[in-house]
């Protein structure tokens, strides 16, 4: 079975840009969450989506922005870059239902550069 | 990888060795508990997870351990490895808070050949 895909796995943006990231969960997996990693603040988590609805969401501005598709594929988007957003985007997928917990799986990131 | 330039807690062992990874969690009302492993690289790796019913899980080569009175969490490596050398991470669940995982800030294991 494919893990979490994302794409692309590098990018290089401008202050003031916009980004979008993409994540392709593991098959069969509905509920995508999206996490913030850098070497001062660790792992933070952005949001959760399960079946195209956000569950729950982190203290992050509202320059950050997700979505989810019917086949469960989800985008992250980034407006109006700073250079603090440099990090390592993660994506990570569950089998988690509408209730309960299950472990996330992880993808190898979208690593963002913001000059 | 993302923790070059952070102070990490680094644990050294010796192959064959076992190897203890300790984390203390913060929130009473965490029910559930996860251990990753990450490479260079590489995103978070699933381990081991145990709910808060439970206090102690074991896997391949692994254990974890959960005492809730201190709130404290364990990773115990059996015949630690070369290929075990990587950052842990002990992340833990708030009861109804989906998807939303606590991350510590991360051990980093160094396995000596």
């Amino acid at each position: 079975k494919a893990g979490v895909t994302q794409t692309p796995r590098y990018l290089i943006k401008t202050r003031g840009q916009q980004v979008t990231l993409s994540c392709s969960p593991i098959s069969g997996h509905r509920s995508v969450s999206w996490y913030q990693q850098t070497p001062g603040q660790g792992l933070q988590f952005l949001f959760e989506y399960f079946s195209e609805t956000q569950r729950n969401k982190g203290n992050f501005p509202g320059r950050f922005s997700g979505r989810q598709f019917s086949n469960s594929r989800s985008e992250m988007n980034v407006s109006t870059l700073e250079l603090g957003d440099s990090a390592l985007y993660l994506c990570a997928s569950s089998l988690a239902g509408p209730v309960g917990n299950s472990p996330l799986h992880f993808g190898n990131g979208t690593r963002l550069t913001v000059t | 990888g993302e923790n070059v330039g952070l102070h990490l807690p680094t644990l050294s062992v010796q192959e064959g060795d076992n190897s203890i990874i300790n984390c203390a969690y913060s929130n009473s009302a965490s029910d559930y508990f996860i251990w990753y492993k990450q490479e260079s690289g590489k995103g978070p790796q699933f381990i081991i997870d145990i709910r808060s019913n439970m206090d102690k899980r074991q896997g391949q080569r692994v254990t974890v351990l959960l005492n809730k009175t201190v709130k404290h969490l364990s990773l115990q490596i059996a015949a630690t490895q070369p290929g075990d050398s990587a950052v842990y991470f002990c992340a833990e669940n708030i009861r109804g808070s989906q998807g939303n995982l606590i991350f510590g800030k991360g051990t980093k294991l160094s396995v000596k050949p």
